[in-house]
């Protein structure tokens, strides 16, 4: 079956440790995200990537960082900088307009639910 | 900045009723419009999706009304199940085209309760 993985579902890290969040693909996809969720709250963009080896900055994105060196693979690290990590991660990917789709929907992973003790 | 807002946070309805979530968009510029759905602990889910250059689409037991005048969007649901209790998120493409669909903006989320 074709879908997005994150792993792992729950993630305890202590203060001033670093975390790396996974997130895999076998959709194809071009393009994948990062984004945070906080209780009650919606979806906030903290990293994309258009193309393997690049990536941008979305509006949160201080405290963490991506890499892309596989189109499937878009692991997010959250370094000690980031204030407040606890938070619910949600990684997506969208293919690319060249890649035969009309619409533009992401297509979420289950998430990762992050607490910092 | 630009932002995507909903008008109500919680929507309760009586199963077999009709739901109609409603949302603002700020961004004359966005030319694709999302609904998602998202369970308790879950990724969000795809609903429906609308272009620009429509006013109205239809899916099963759903529809997507975007009136681009007022820079509204509307989700409908036909006779509400309890299955549908959920959150229900809009998002906006901002700055697609070009080789790209470039980003989505959500909204902050109507809580949709159905009572059996």
């Amino acid at each position: 079956d074709g879908g997005i993985t994150q792993s792992p579902k729950y993630l305890f890290r202590k203060e001033g440790q670093n975390v790396t969040l996974s997130c895999e693909q076998n959709l194809n996809h071009d393009a994948m995200y990062w984004y945070r969720q906080d209780p009650g709250q919606g979806l906030r963009l903290i990293y994309y990537s258009q193309i393997v080896n690049d990536f941008q900055k979305g509006d949160i994105a201080e405290g963490y960082s991506v890499s892309r060196e596989k189109k499937e693979s878009f692991p997010l690290t959250v370094t000690s900088a980031q204030k407040n990590p606890t938070a619910f991660y949600l990684c997506a990917s969208r293919p690319g307009r060249g890649q035969g789709r009309l619409s533009g929907e992401q297509f979420f992973g289950p998430g990762t639910r992050l607490t910092v003790l | 900045g630009e932002s995507v807002g909903l008008h109500l946070p919680t929507l309760s309805v009586q199963e077999g009723d009709n739901s109609i979530i409603n949302c603002a968009y700020s961004n004359s510029a966005s030319d694709y419009f999302i609904w998602y759905k998202q369970e308790s602990g879950k990724g969000p889910q795809f609903i429906i999706d609308i272009r620009s250059n429509m006013d109205k689409r239809q899916g099963q037991r759903v529809t997507v009304l975007l009136n681009k005048t007022v820079k509204h969007l509307s989700l409908q649901i036909a006779a509400t199940q309890p299955g549908d209790s959920a959150v229900y998120f809009c998002a906006e493409n901002l700055n697609a085209g070009g080789t790209s669909y470039g980003k989505l903006t959500f909204g902050q989320g109507t809580i949709l309760t159905v009572h059996p």
